[in-house]
């Protein structure tokens, strides 16, 4: 049962480098998320994706860009690193809310990406 | 969006009850209040959620008063394995939740 699979675990970039991290989720749901962890922490939401085909910027976007391949696959994009992009990035997914309250979501174990 | 409060670090030992309490005063009416937990070099894993009164699983009970001005998680007897951080969200749908620092629970032996 895999849940939410994020590739690479580990990346060191250096500044200017481009690169795509990947998400996929096999439970079958509607929304996914990109977030970022600096250490000591809370997790900062970057991007969103309620469905297939729609994605909506979050509290980070800038210097992201995402994909909605399809409703397993959400990527995310640093087009050109910089040091300040050095975290750990979580994927998430959660299934569709029926009536009030939240459906949890189901979270990866994670990107450590450095940026030197 | 609601804006919580939780303590930074809290300690306790093996086998007592944890209280972690949250405030969050501008909490909206269609809000609801979840709690994940999160170990080291893993990401966060939901605990509970709840909207008024008293929500029970099988790891957690969450206490919210009729104000719902704040929010108490608690774990019973807790082990050397509930070490963790453990994040208190406010806000409906998903995408508006704010995940703070968290507080840190150490529990000793």
């Amino acid at each position: 049962n895999a849940g939410v699979t994020q590739t690479p675990k580990f990346q060191v970039l250096k500044t200017g480098q481009s690169m795509t991290l990947q998400c996929a989720q096999d439970m079958n749901h509607n929304s996914m998320y990109w977030y970022r962890q600096d250490p000591g922490m809370g997790l900062r939401l970057i991007y969103y994706s309620a469905s297939e085909g729609t994605t909506d910027k979050g509290e980070v976007p800038n210097g992201y860009n995402v994909s909605r391949l399809n409703k397993r696959e959400f990527s995310l994009r640093l087009e050109s690193a910089a040091p300040s992009q050095t975290s750990v990035y979580f994927c998430a997914s959660s299934g569709l809310a029926r009536g009030v309250g939240n459906q949890p979501q189901h979270f990866g174990d994670g990107t450590r990406l450095s940026i030197l | 969006l609601a804006k919580t409060t939780q303590p930074i670090s809290m300690d306790s030992y093996e086998g007592q009850e944890v209280n972690i309490t949250c405030s969050h005063n501008n909490i909206a009416t269609n809000d609801y209040i979840t709690w994940y937990q999160q170990f080291p070099s893993q990401g966060p894993r939901f605990i509970i959620q709840g909207y008024k009164t008293k929500v029970t699983n099988e790891v957690a009970s969450l206490f919210i008063p009729a104000d719902r001005k704040s929010s108490t998680l608690s774990l019973p007897r807790v082990s050397l394995s509930d070490t963790a951080v453990y994040y208190c969200l406010v806000g409906v749908p998903a995408r508006q939740l704010t995940f703070g620092s968290g507080t840190q629970l150490t529990v000793l032996p």
